[in-house]
């Protein structure tokens, strides 16, 4: 079925460092969600990218979808402690969401 | 317009006991979803329903769960006769359409209950 693999697991920074996430599928994808979860709360979507190579911007975070459409990534520009939380990978099938293993930040002030 | 509302959000119960979580969606939204998450996991799909209907219980294990979303009231995860292996995160997600491949229906999830089995 369908998978998401998403990399690395943990990332722990400095207060103003930058941050990736990376997330592969073995298959072509029709769409690629961001959720965050911050620690003992629920999912929040973030953004939607449906077309190859396609790049949104929101604020200090830039969200990637490859050309082939079997990767994208989450860009941190200058992370605060408020972007602390894990970021997930999502790919949708007939309603259902795949969740990946997620992302979690860790920043140090 | 309130949120996806879940209760209750922490549920102890010994083993062989009954669970029973329950989920309201938001406001004008028919398609619930279920999903379970385990410590440091990512969230896994259990079961997507409409009013009345099971669409896709394709992550529902096949003994001691089960869901429903009547005509009226919340919906209902159900979990009979716990094991220790049951304790985890469940949280649920409303939508206003079910998604389709080339189109996204935003899921909006609850607070989530937290099952504990002693």
């Amino acid at each position: 079925g369908q998978q998401v693999m998403q990399i690395p697991q943990y990332q722990h920074v400095q207060e103003g460092e930058d941050f990736t996430t990376y997330c592969n599928s073995s298959t072509t994808l029709s769409n690629i969600q961001w959720y965050k979860q911050r620690p003992g709360g629920h999912p929040v979507f973030l953004i939607q990218l449906v077309k190859s190579g396609e790049v949104k911007k929101q604020k200090r975070l830039t969200f990637q979808f490859g050309e082939a459409k079997k990767n994208s990534s989450l860009h941190i520009t200058a992370t605060q402690t408020t972007d602390v939380g894990t970021y997930f990978c999502v790919s949708s099938n007939t309603g259902k969401l795949i969740f990946g293993q997620g992302t979690t930040l860790q920043v140090k002030p | 317009n309130a949120g996806v509302m879940q209760n209750p959000r922490h549920l102890v119960r010994r083993r062989g006991q009954e669970a029973r979580l329950r989920c309201s969606p938001m406001k004008g939204h028919s398609h619930v979803y279920w999903y379970r998450q385990l410590p440091e996991e990512g969230l896994k799909f259990m079961v997507y329903l409409q009013k009345e209907n099971i669409i896709d219980e394709s992550g529902m294990p096949k003994e001691r769960f089960s869901a429903e979303f009547p005509k009226e009231g919340p919906s209902i995860l159900r979990i009979q006769q716990v094991v220790r292996g049951d304790s985890a995160a469940y949280f649920c997600a409303s939508s206003k359409l079910a998604g389709k491949q080339s189109s996204y229906n935003e899921q909006f999830f609850g607070p989530g209950t937290r099952l504990t089995v002693l």
